[in-house]
């Protein structure tokens, strides 16, 4: 079974930093393309970043660039999301995801598959 | 990296039908046939309803169906029950520069 469980949501200053970590199981890690996507209290689904199998190919939704950073871990099943310079609107519960499919536009092409239950962000002082 | 636009909220009686829009452009919903659809539940993960605009993952109920005309999506909720009352999410591939966006979402209330 798919596990994807991430950690790392605290309460942060505006302009503190924070990394947050998405742990998964249950499939051959560095197969697939690796995603976070948010949800602000009360708003919609938003993507943030994907991440390559091998960490070659990345990309970020404007509002994050500059500031957020995506990483792997293929020895550790681990994928990681590193925020810097942090925002009242990156306030958000963020989720880990991926396809059932790999390549790395797999999710935008099939779906999300796979959702781990999210980790959350707060930002304020 | 606009949203799709979907309507904020939708509603329809036990057994019922409704339909929810996602509407994007040309370089998203219009030109693609990557169209998904999630069903979240508050405290939940987002659930995978359809992708490739009409197809179901295994497990969902032929109850959803999904179709597109131009640029714009529909999510079907045939047969509504109660456990059907969620928030619905659209989400378009959008080219290999942006990759793809979400919609912002209807929340689907059963009467």
């Amino acid at each position: 079974e798919v596990q994807l469980v991430e950690s790392g949501g605290v309460v942060v200053q505006p302009g503190g930093s924070l990394r947050l970590s998405c742990a998964a199981s249950g499939f051959t890690f560095d197969d697939y393309a690796m995603h976070w996507v948010r949800q602000a209290p009360g708003k919609g689904l938003e993507w943030v970043s994907v991440i390559s199998w091998d960490g070659g190919s990345i990309h970020y939704v404007d509002s994050v660039k500059g500031r957020f950073t995506i990483s792997r871990d293929n020895s550790k099943n681990s994928l990681y999301l590193q925020m810097n310079s942090l925002r009242a609107e990156d306030t958000a519960l963020y989720y880990c995801a991926k396809s059932a499919f790999i390549g790395y536009s797999s999710s935008w092409y099939y779906g999300f598959q796979h959702w781990g239950q999210g980790t959350l962000v707060t930002v304020s002082s | 990296q606009s949203a799709l636009t979907q309507p904020p909220s939708a509603s329809g009686s036990l057994g019922q039908s409704v339909t929810i829009s996602c509407t994007g452009t040309s370089s998203d919903v219009g030109g693609y046939n990557y169209v998904s659809w999630y069903q979240h539940h508050p405290g939940k993960a987002p659930k995978l309803m359809i992708y490739e605009v009409s197809e179901r993952p295994s497990g969902v109920p032929d109850r959803f169906s999904g179709s597109k005309s131009g640029n714009t999506a529909s999510l079907t909720v045939s047969g509504l029950q109660a456990e059907d009352e969620a928030d619905y999410y659209c989400s378009s591939y959008a080219g290999s520069d942006n990759l793809g966006v979400f919609g912002g979402g209807t929340k689907l209330t059963v009467l």
